[in-house]
């Protein structure tokens, strides 16, 4: 898997955007981008993830650049319970490919 | 529905004793996964199984580590021979199965070898 790199910390103040880079550039053209979370004490949580477009969830919306060589999640109003680890990961759409995790960023979203 | 559960929760031994720890994939996911994490650290992938095939044993740390997954389902991850190094959360992960299919996560065991 291609290796990412995140800022290790950042501090949000609630109610704003959070957004949380990622470069990937090395990504090659089968692999996906995938963001994780982690709240303390709790197994990894599925944000979202995609391949060139922009993607938008319930959750969250991923903008990859045109290049495809970094990526940026927005949290469009951060709330507290949003303080977590964040994690991007780079994945072939393989069968069985396990996913790589990095340190991540720990997101602060202070009141 | 129901997520990934793992039993127990938490597990505290002794160094040298086996240990069990147990995860109950998403209903009808074919692929489980198990990852461990060790206090600050990432995850680290341990073993993969998807449906009937062989397991991707790779990420086994040593020869005391085993798993298996009973008719397809339910998995059992166990320890022999517990060292202090084992200390950790360990991770169940279940997917669909299909090609790209994000992994659900369970809430982990947390193992703590005395």
């Amino acid at each position: 898997d291609a290796k990412t790199t995140q800022p290790t910390s950042m501090d949000c103040a609630e109610g704003r955007a959070a957004n949380l880079p990622c470069n990937h550039s090395t990504i090659s053209g089968n692999e996906y981008v995938y963001w994780y979370r982690q709240i303390h004490s709790q197994g990894p949580q599925y944000i979202i993830h995609g391949l060139k477009n922009n993607e938008t969830n319930e959750m969250a919306s991923l903008i990859i650049t045109e290049d495809r060589k970094s990526s940026t999640l927005i949290l469009p109003h951060a709330t507290l319970r949003d303080t977590a680890v964040y994690y991007c990961i780079v994945r072939s759409y393989n069968y069985g490919q396990n996913f790589v995790f990095g340190p991540g960023t720990r997101l602060s979203v202070l009141p | 529905g129901a997520g990934v559960s793992q039993s127990p929760s938490n597990k505290v031994t002794e160094k040298g004793k086996d240990v069990e720890l147990r995860c109950d994939p998403i209903s009808g996911h074919t692929a489980l996964y198990w990852y461990r994490q060790s206090l600050g650290q990432g995850l680290e992938f341990l073993i993969y199984f998807q449906g009937n095939s062989a397991p991707d044993k790779s990420g086994l740390p040593s020869d005391r580590f085993s798993a298996e997954r009973t008719g397809g389902s339910v998995s059992t991850l166990t320890i022999q021979r517990t060292q202090q190094e084992d200390s950790a959360v360990y991770l169940c992960a279940s997917s669909p199965g299909l090609a790209g299919g994000e992994q659900y996560f369970g809430p982990g065991t947390r193992l703590t070898v005395t």
